[in-house]
């Protein structure tokens, strides 16, 4: 069975700073998607990132970036230039491919960031 | 366009007392979900849809627990009877069957008392 780590409960970053934050999973499969969600107060699940797991290349959304290391089974998140709105609960996730009967999301247990001004 | 609806946003009831959540798609996705997010933790699905068909419900708890997506549009997730380790909030969401499109709701926050 799939498992998504982080080990991080809670994180906290000086506004403008950058912070990272750890995830790692635990698959069989050659081919998935990881994802970086972020939740708000609101409860809402936003997409920050996400990464196809065929693609070397490290995915990029403006202030965030992600470090995807498939053999070490490891995909941090990169917050550039923090903000006081990227404050959240932020969790890692794991999906199978469609081809793979994908659709379910595997959550790791989410780290808490704060943003100091 | 309008994302995925969830209602009530908040609910508190009784233990030994039913009680049910309702979730809109987003127009045109056949796969649909339901989540139990535990407080301080990540969400973990209970049950999915593609169109009308449970697909996925290894999760759910059927002693209590049922839900049902007629149409295969609009879903009802119940609870009956609720118990005090049900209050958690309750996360629908809905995608393209590729997978394409996952948008979730803001979900609904039962407390048990």
């Amino acid at each position: 069975a799939q498992t998504v780590t982080q080990s991080q409960p809670e994180m906290s970053v000086q506004e403008a700073e950058t912070v990272t934050l750890s995830c790692t999973y635990d698959t069989s499969e050659s081919d998935y998607y990881l994802f970086w969600y972020k939740q708000p107060p609101s409860r809402q699940m936003i997409l920050v990132i996400r990464q196809e797991a065929y693609k070397q290349q490290n995915a990029t959304e403006n202030r965030f970036s992600v470090n995807f290391q498939k053999a070490a089974k490891s995909f941090s998140l990169k917050i550039s230039d923090s903000q006081l709105g990227d404050a959240a609960m932020y969790f890692c996730a794991y999906r199978k491919t469609f081809y793979n009967q994908g659709g379910k999301l595997i959550f790791g247990q989410g780290t808490e960031l704060s943003v100091k001004p | 366009e309008a994302g995925v609806v969830q209602s009530p946003r908040y609910k508190i009831i009784e233990k030994k007392q039913p009680v049910a959540f309702w979730c809109n798609p987003i127009s045109g996705h056949n796969t649909l979900y339901w989540y139990l997010q535990n407080l301080g933790q990540g969400p973990e699905l209970l049950i999915r849809y593609e169109n009308e068909e449970a697909v996925d419900d290894s999760q759910l708890p059927k002693d209590r627990f049922s839900a049902e997506r007629l149409k295969g549009v609009d879903s009802t997730l119940k609870i009956q009877p609720a118990e005090l380790g049900d209050s958690a909030v309750y996360l629908c969401a809905s995608s393209q069957r590729t997978g394409e499109g996952y948008t979730f709701g803001s979900g609904t926050r039962l407390t048990v008392v």
